[in-house]
C-alpha cells in the first residue's frame, strides 16, 4: 500500500515534443506529490510538487495534473529539450516530515 | 542558493569495515534523512531523523546502521560493517516543514559507497 508505481520506465520524445510520465499510488494518506530530475551521478532534484486540493500545478514547461479519485498523477513536460534527457522520479509523503516514497523512475531522451 | 553538501563523493571499502558518511544539511532546516539508491533502481528511504532522534527508519535501516549528529552542523550514517549489499548512492536529504506547508526535501549530490 505504500507503493508508488511509475510508469513508463523510459521515454524517447524528438525535440519540441511532450514527454508525459504517469505515477499511481494506493496510499489515501498520501497529501504530497513531488516531481523529482536526476541527471547521472547527481542527486534528485525537485522540480515541481503538488497537494491534493488542485488537480493541475504548472511552472514554466513542467505540468502535474492530479486526480484524486484515481489515485493517479503525471508529469507533463512541454517542448521537451535536449538537456531534459534526465530520470524522472515521483514520490509521495504523507506529512510534513516524513519520508519520501519514490516510483522507479523514468528514463527520458530527448532526440535533438 | 543554500545546499546539501555530503562527504566523501566516492567511498571504496572492504567487506566487513565500518564506514560514516557525511552530510551538512541546509542550515535551518530541522528535519534530515538517509536514502540510498542502488544503481539503476529506484530511490529507497532508510531513516529520519528529527529533534535529535530517529523519527522513522525502514526495514533496510537494520543494526548494522546508526545516524547521529554530533554537532550543531553534520549529520552522519554509519554503517558498522559493510556487505555487498552496500554498495549504492547515500543520498542525504533536509526539510524545514512548517505546521502546514513546506514538505520540500532537498537532496545532497550523494556519496557512491562501493563495498568490495
Amino acid at each position: 500500500q505504500q507503493q508508488v508505481k511509475q510508469s513508463p520506465q523510459s521515454l524517447i520524445v524528438q525535440k519540441g515534443g511532450i514527454s508525459i510520465i504517469n505515477c499511481a499510488y494506493e496510499n489515501t494518506a498520501f497529501d504530497y506529490f513531488p516531481w523529482y530530475q536526476q541527471f547521472p551521478g547527481k542527486g534528485p532534484a525537485l522540480l515541481i510538487a503538488i497537494r491534493p486540493d488542485v488537480s493541475e500545478k504548472k511552472e514554466g514547461r513542467f505540468t502535474i495534473s492530479f486526480n484524486k479519485s484515481a489515485k493517479q498523477f503525471s508529469l507533463h513536460i512541454m517542448d521537451s529539450q535536449p538537456g531534459d534527457s534526465a530520470t524522472y522520479f515521483c514520490a509521495a509523503s504523507t506529512a510534513a516530515g516524513n519520508k519520501l516514497t519514490f516510483g522507479g523512475g523514468t528514463r527520458v531522451l530527448v532526440k535533438p | 542558493e543554500p545546499e546539501v553538501t555530503q562527504t566523501p563523493s566516492h567511498q571504496v571499502t572492504q567487506m566487513g569495515q565500518e564506514v560514516i558518511l557525511r552530510c551538512v544539511p541546509i542550515s535551518n532546516h530541522l528535519y534530515f534523512y538517509w536514502y540510498r539508491q542502488i544503481l539503476g533502481q529506484k530511490v529507497e528511504f532508510l531513516v529520519s531523523f528529527y529533534n535529535n532522534e530517529i523519527s522513522e527508519k525502514s526495514e533496510i535501516f537494520d543494526d548494522q546502521f546508526s545516524v547521529e549528529r554530533p554537532d550543531g552542523s553534520n549529520f552522519t550514517l554509519k554503517i558498522r560493517s559493510t556487505k555487498l549489499e552496500d554498495s549504492a548512492m547515500y543520498f542525504c536529504a533536509s526539510s524545514e516543514p512548517l505546521i502546514y506547508g513546506d514538505y520540500e526535501q532537498y537532496f545532497g549530490p550523494g556519496t557512491r559507497l562501493t563495498v568490495t
